[in-house]
């Protein structure tokens, strides 16, 4: 079945880059997701790679994609008071469904 | 513009109830979705509703159910609650030419259930 694990804390100090990384075990999966929760906020779309892309860069946002280890991270650099949040990594393998199946979620703490 | 709308934004219920959560997409959007995000998880997938017609169910009993409306607007109910229904429950909707998975969710309705 699908699963998709993170770990639950990172903090960095402000103007450092922050990595945030996620382990996957659906090898059909098509695209992976980042997606970002702020406090009182709903879910919001930051980035997605597609699978047979290992980089993508938008922006402080650098995605890199490892699909022999199915490993996915999101490097956001210069990080900043408001990047705090919850970062969810998902994925999905039906384009056209939007069943997406996401991680338990990093909170990301910013240290001034 | 205004994004997806969920209401209740807030309710208790007690064990045994039932509860209807409502949602209205954003202007344009024809496919709903429901999650479920249990405090310190992830969001799980519930439903998924396109053009009135289910496209998708994820692994919830038959306790939820859930429909879409000619205006796309979309229902969630929930019966027989227990305990573990605590949750908040959000809704996401996506206009039909879209960024893949760009899911558009609203600040969700967060069930109590005592």
């Amino acid at each position: 079945g699908e699963d998709v694990e993170q770990s639950l804390f990172l903090s960095v100090r402000e103007g450092d880059s922050s990595v945030i990384n996620c382990t996957y075990t659906d090898s059909s999966s098509t695209y992976l997701y980042w997606y970002k929760q702020e406090p009182g906020a709903g879910l919001q779309l930051l980035t997605y790679i597609f699978s047979n892309m290992d980089m993508k860069q938008d922006q402080r946002l650098t995605v890199l994609l490892n699909k022999k280890d199915k490993h996915l991270s999101l490097r956001i650099a210069d990080t900043q008071t408001g990047d705090s949040a919850i970062y969810f990594c998902a994925e999905s393998n039906n384009f056209g469904n939007e069943k997406l199946t996401f991680g338990t979620g990093t909170r990301l703490t910013i240290i001034p | 513009d205004a994004g997806v709308t969920q209401s209740p934004t807030h309710l208790i219920k007690t064990r045994g109830q039932q509860v209807t959560l409502r949602c209205s997409p954003i202007s344009g959007h024809k496919s709903v979705s429901w999650y479920q995000q249990v405090l310190g998880q992830g969001p799980q997938f519930i439903f998924q509703y396109y053009e009135k017609e289910e496209r998708g169910r994820g692994n919830f009993p038959d306790r939820f159910s859930a429909r879409q409306f000619p205006n796309y607007s979309s229902e969630l109910n929930v019966n027989a609650l227990l305990l573990g229904d605590s949750a908040l429950y959000l809704c996401a909707s996506a206009p039909p030419d879209r960024t893949p998975g760009e899911l558009f969710f609203g600040e969700g309705s967060r069930l109590t259930v005592l």
